[in-house]
């Protein structure tokens, strides 16, 4: 089946530019993450959805970013005023829910965000 | 969640099993130990996880200490696509949804 799809693969933008970055998670999926990747670093998480309400969004790096999962399934992570720090692979992950167990969270292949 | 401690990189021959180890000398009771490997240019991707007791898939095998401090990651026969960064993650799942993840261990498979 359809594995976890993120757009673009690739966005390259200007300093102090507006950008949108879109996560499909897998159907049915209710669980929805997004991740931060800086070179030689392992994924850092930046909010939670479970289904349509964003239950953590405590990582979030500051208020430039916002993420919106209006209909509980395609997410958008949206940045304002791009940062060169900002440069990174953003990676978006879902899981199923059910009690008494965890499967693990399905990644997607991430969207490199370049800022120059 | 407990913290990990990895060897940043490691090397194997081709055909031969790999082992993978991992620290967690402060893991809780109701927590598991996850591993998730990143091939270059890829997204994280699951492999095995355990509780208490030793676990094996298509993919890998999992062998965790008695005391739980510590385990290993077994790739048995291990191949050219094998090579990728490994992480070891212990998450007590549930309510708590965060990975937090190490910087992993490098495993490249020599031919």
């Amino acid at each position: 089946g359809a594995g976890v799809s993120q757009t673009p693969s690739n966005k390259v933008t200007e300093k102090g530019k507006y950008v949108e970055l879109r996560c499909d998670p897998i159907s049915g999926h209710t669980a929805l993450y997004w991740y931060r990747q800086s070179l030689g670093q392992g994924p850092e998480f930046l909010i939670y959805f479970q289904g349509t309400g964003a239950a953590d969004d405590s990582g979030l790096p500051n208020d430039r970013f916002f993420a919106v999962r209006p209909e509980g399934s395609v997410s958008t992570l949206k940045i304002q005023r791009t940062e060169r720090g900002d440069s990174a692979v953003y990676l978006c992950a879902s899981s199923p829910r059910r009690q008494g167990g965890e499967l693990g969270q399905f990644f997607g292949p991430g969207t490199r965000l370049t800022v120059l | 969640d407990a913290k990990t401690t990895q060897p940043p990189s490691m090397d194997c021959a081709e055909g031969r099993a790999a082992n993978l180890p991992c620290n967690h000398s402060t893991i809780s009771g109701n927590e598991y130990v996850y591993w998730y490997r990143q091939i270059h240019s890829q997204g994280p991707q699951y492999i095995i996880h355990g509780l208490k007791n030793n676990e094996t898939n298509e993919m890998a095998s999992l062998i965790i200490t008695e005391d739980r401090k510590s385990s290993t990651l077994i790739l048995p026969h291990a191949t050219l696509r094998d090579t990728a960064v490994y992480y070891c993650i212990v998450y007590s799942g549930g309510s708590n949804y965060k990975l937090t993840f190490g910087k992993g261990t490098l495993l490249t498979v020599n031919p």
